[in-house]
């Protein structure tokens, strides 16, 4: 079963407005992070983000926020004042404390409009 | 923050042939490594878990006899992708983590990109 969905292949977004990438897991581990990365064309992954299954305030990085709603087990990826430096593929993903490793969603491709 | 690197960064074969990737954590002791294949335009699916002195666990429909990952040391593992066919052609990720288990966050190489004629 999937356990990391997100549902947008594609967004597009005029530049610095913000835009709202969707996230949604699965799991029945009591303890994970959450995680979102970035992937521009060179193929490096950028990390962008954390947010720990205790945490009760959402996490901020910058320009990023990450809307978590653990009882819908959502973790959207906000990025405010978007650049045309932010298109790029964006990874949500998911490590639970009862695996080692982490899984990526499907990935969302953003491009940012001038 | 932490520092994983992979070599090479580009790699062309010709079918038949083997070829080693290289991972290393620059500034950190790495007990696991994890490595990962993303084909174009899609996500990156995990192939199998490196643990260091360990045999490494490969995930379902991950061929180990084909995929030979060795992680002699705890700051270098190796990805060997032995006669190699054109289907084998991919971008190659590995990452590592600092802690054992844990949900914290890992580290990624630069990947390498494999084209086999």
């Amino acid at each position: 079963a999937q356990k990391i969905t997100q549902t947008q292949p594609g967004m597009f977004v005029q530049e610095k407005e913000a835009v709202t990438l969707d996230c949604t897991y699965d799991t029945s581990d009591q303890s994970y992070g959450l995680f979102w990365y970035k992937q521009p064309s060179s193929g490096e992954m950028i990390f962008l983000i954390y947010q720990g299954s205790y945490d009760e305030q959402n996490a901020t990085e910058g320009r990023y926020s990450l809307n978590f709603q653990k009882a819908r087990k959502s973790a959207n990826l906000v990025i405010s004042a978007s650049q045309l430096g932010d298109s790029a593929m964006y990874f949500c993903a998911m490590r639970e404390s009862n695996n080692n490793d982490m899984r990526f969603g499907a990935g969302t491709r953003l491009t940012v409009k001038p | 923050g932490a520092v994983v690197s992979q070599h090479p960064s580009w790699v062309i074969c010709k079918s038949g042939t083997s070829v080693k990737i290289e991972c290393r954590s620059l500034d950190f002791q790495a007990t696991t490594m994890f490595w990962y294949r993303q084909f174009p335009k899609q996500s990156l699916m995990l192939m199998a878990t490196s643990n260091e002195g360990s045999k490494a666990t490969y995930e379902q429909g991950v061929e180990k006899d084909k995929f030979l990952i060795n992680h002699a040391s705890l700051t270098l593992s190796t990805l060997t992708v032995t006669s190699a066919h054109p289907e084998d052609s991919s971008f190659y990720i590995c990452s590592a983590s600092m802690y054992p288990g844990g949900t914290g966050e890992l580290f990624f190489g630069e990947g390498s990109r494999l084209t086999v004629l």
